[in-house]
């Protein structure tokens, strides 16, 4: 089974970076690396994805080193808006395959902004 | 587009009882999965969906059936509810598209069985 490991919380305060890093040593060859939020009581929300690398949209950045076994989620000038659960995945590749199907999350890392 | 809708949105359930908990999704996603999710805890995978007359067994798959007979809809059935399956029940579908697996959750269902 491809399985994650995350830091179970991190505290930060208002304004500044925050930086989640997700370790991922079975990651298959195909496999993306998805980044999920979750907020309480509610379901899961995408926040990025990324192959290798680097990859940035309007919300966050995806680190990705060239041997693929770990990424850093990087959210730039937080806000209390932004404590939530953060969840690192990617496709189980205990059948060899990317196309099984099987995503399976971490525990996910609770980050609690401070003001 | 509605995107994943799950109903009920809560259910209370005495031990032995079985439901059935609907999913849909009107993205024409081929990826559906179900989640549960204790107080406190990460979500865990019971069953997924691969595309149509295709399921398969996640982390925790005992207690629950799916069937996957359009590709639209993904119910979950509770066989005998237990205490142990008082949980959030999260359904999800994704596009695959060769590893991407962006998954788009609908709102959970709230069971609790006494």
């Amino acid at each position: 089974l491809a399985k994650t490991t995350q830091p179970i919380s991190m505290d930060s305060y208002e304004g500044q970076e925050v930086n989640i890093t997700c370790s991922h040593n079975n990651i298959a060859t195909n496999d993306y690396i998805t980044w999920y939020q979750q907020f309480p009581s509610q379901g899961p929300r995408f926040i990025i994805q990324g192959y290798k690398t680097k990859v940035t949209n309007e919300v966050a950045s995806l680190f990705i080193p060239a041997d693929r076994k770990s990424s850093t989620l990087s959210l730039p000038r937080v806000s209390l808006s932004d404590t939530a659960v953060y969840y690192c995945l990617v496709g189980d590749t205990h059948q060899g395959s990317s196309n099984t199907g099987k995503l399976i999350f971490g525990q996910g890392t609770t980050l609690q902004v401070k003001p | 587009n509605a995107g994943v809708t799950q109903t009920p949105k809560f259910q209370v359930l005495k031990t032995g009882q079985s439901m059935t908990l609907q999913c849909a999704q009107d993205m024409n996603h081929e990826y559906m999965s179900w989640y549960r999710q204790d107080p406190g805890m990460g979500l865990r995978l019971i069953h997924y969906s691969v595309g149509a007359g295709i399921t398969d067994q996640g982390e925790v798959p005992n207690g629950y059936n799916v069937s996957r007979s359009t590709t639209e809809d993904f119910p979950l059935r509770l066989l005998s509810a237990a205490p142990s399956q008082t949980s959030v029940y999260f359904c999800a579908s994704s596009p695959r598209t060769s590893g991407r697996v962006e998954q788009y959750f609908g709102p959970g269902t709230r069971l609790t069985v006494t």
